[in-house]
């Protein structure tokens, strides 16, 4: 079945070291998201990518570093810049942009102690 | 900043209320999409609205979409326990993304 694979469900890292999660799906979408969600503040874009080797940042991109070098995948690396890097990370993609329904990956919880 | 507001926050109804959910915004809206998150689970999407005063029904959801294409609702009749989750309106500006609400979160009593 197509979807979108998010690795590993939870991630625990150590204050002051990047992280990179992983998103990957096989639904054949050109546009892929990555949003960030706290308790009661929904979700917050971070970047997104339209196309392969392109890529935009998003409303909370500080950071954060994205790259996509393969339509299937849009990895996500937190990076000891990002001040609350504690939150639960949704990947999604989309076959057409804004103007189709995002299908959401299942989400990985990252906590820094 | 283009922000959407969502309300109310939190909605507790007894099974076999109606409930609804409310999205609005100052600017006009290009289109408005609708996704539900069970809890511990992730956002799927329920349906996009496009048209100015356009009505879509799914069972017993409702989505309206304004005249003025600045505000959105969810409306279910008659909840049950499975309806329980976090509703979030998700608005698209006339730009490449979509702003979501904060969401409303759902509890059905038995």
């Amino acid at each position: 079945d197509g979807g979108i694979t998010q690795s590993p469900k939870y991630l625990f890292r150590k204050e002051g070291q990047n992280v990179t999660l992983s998103c990957e799906q096989n639904l054949n979408h050109d546009a892929m998201y990555w949003y960030r969600q706290d308790p009661g503040q929904g979700l917050r874009l971070i970047y997104y990518s339209q196309i392969v080797n392109d890529f935009q940042k998003g409303d909370i991109a500080e950071g954060y570093s994205v790259s996509r070098e393969k339509k299937e995948s849009f990895p996500l690396t937190v990076t000891s810049a990002q001040k609350n890097p504690t939150a639960f990370y949704l990947c999604a993609s989309s076959n057409s942009g804004v103007w189709y329904g995002y299908t959401f990956g299942s989400g990985t919880r990252l906590t820094v102690v | 900043g283009q922000q959407v507001m969502q309300i109310p926050q939190y909605q507790h109804v007894q099974e076999g209320e109606d409930f609804t959910t409310y999205c609005n915004s100052s600017t006009t809206l290009s289109n408005i999409q609708w996704y539900k998150q069970r809890p511990g689970g992730h956002p799927v999407f329920l349906i996009q609205l496009v048209k100015s005063g356009e009505v879509k029904k799914q069972k017993r959801l409702t989505f309206q979409f304004g005249e003025a294409k600045k505000n959105s609702s969810l409306h279910i009749t008659a909840t049950q326990t499975t309806d329980v989750g976090t509703y979030f309106c998700a608005a698209n500006f006339g730009n490449e993304k979509l702003t979501f609400g904060t969401g409303t979160r759902l509890t059905i009593i038995p």
